[in-house]
């Protein structure tokens, strides 16, 4: 599976728009782009998955550049209750053998 | 639907004991996987298994072990204790369809206190 590397940390306030980068230069022609969310002693919560250019659901945008590279988790006007840990895992299909990364700790303040 | 179901959700137990963890998965789900989560080494993936078979393993030494009912419903058990087997244990189920990676749904935890 490709490595991937995100930030260790990110601090935003209420109401404003974060968008969390994550760098994957090995990643496979059948490689999809997948972003977890994870609250303390919880388990990691699906957000969102792509393959390429742009994919939005009811609580994230996920944009994907050309070459793949790179991807970026848009959280759009966050709240307290988005204060998390954030995984990016690279990874085709077939099997369930998740790799997760350190993520990245988001803090929302008022 | 009701989610990932996992018990207990907390156990104490001594050195050199063996535990057994349960993980219920969501109904109609046929994967299940385990991770194993420590503040020091973060999620680190222990095993898969589909159709009552492990597909995918780790690398965990073999103290940990697990299987699978045919009723999709999975155990995993990990035998001589050691401290650092102190963490939260963390079960996902999964559809396990055709194409892009599957959604996994995990579990609330089981917190595993080795003193």
């Amino acid at each position: 599976l490709a490595k991937t590397t995100q930030p260790i940390s990110m601090d935003s306030y209420e109401g404003q728009e974060v968008n969390i980068t994550c760098s994957h230069n090995n990643i496979a022609t059948n490689d999809y782009i997948t972003w977890y969310q994870q609250f303390p002693s919880q388990g990691p919560r699906f957000i969102i998955q792509g393959y390429k250019t742009k994919v939005t659901n009811e609580v994230a945008s996920l944009f994907i550049p050309a070459d793949r590279k790179s991807s970026t988790l848009s959280l759009p006007r966050v709240s307290l209750s988005d204060t998390a840990v954030y995984y990016c895992l690279v990874g085709e299909g077939g099997g369930n053998k998740l790799t997760f990364g350190t993520g990245t700790q988001l803090k929302v303040e008022l | 639907k009701a989610g990932v179901t996992q018990t207990p959700r907390y156990l104490i137990k001594t050195r050199g004991q063996q535990v057994t963890l349960s993980c219920s998965p969501i109904s109609g789900h046929r994967s299940v996987s385990w991770y194993q989560q420590t503040p020091g080494q973060g999620l680190q993936f222990l095993f898969e298994y589909f159709s009552e078979t492990q597909r995918n393993k780790g690398n965990f030494p073999g103290r940990f072990s697990g299987r699978q009912f045919s009723n999709s419903r999975s155990e995993m058990n990990v035998s001589t204790l050691e401290l650092g087997d102190s963490a939260l244990y963390l079960c996902a189920s999964s559809l396990d369809r055709q194409g892009p990676p599957d959604t996994q749904y995990f579990g609330p935890g089981t917190r595993l206190t080795v003193l």
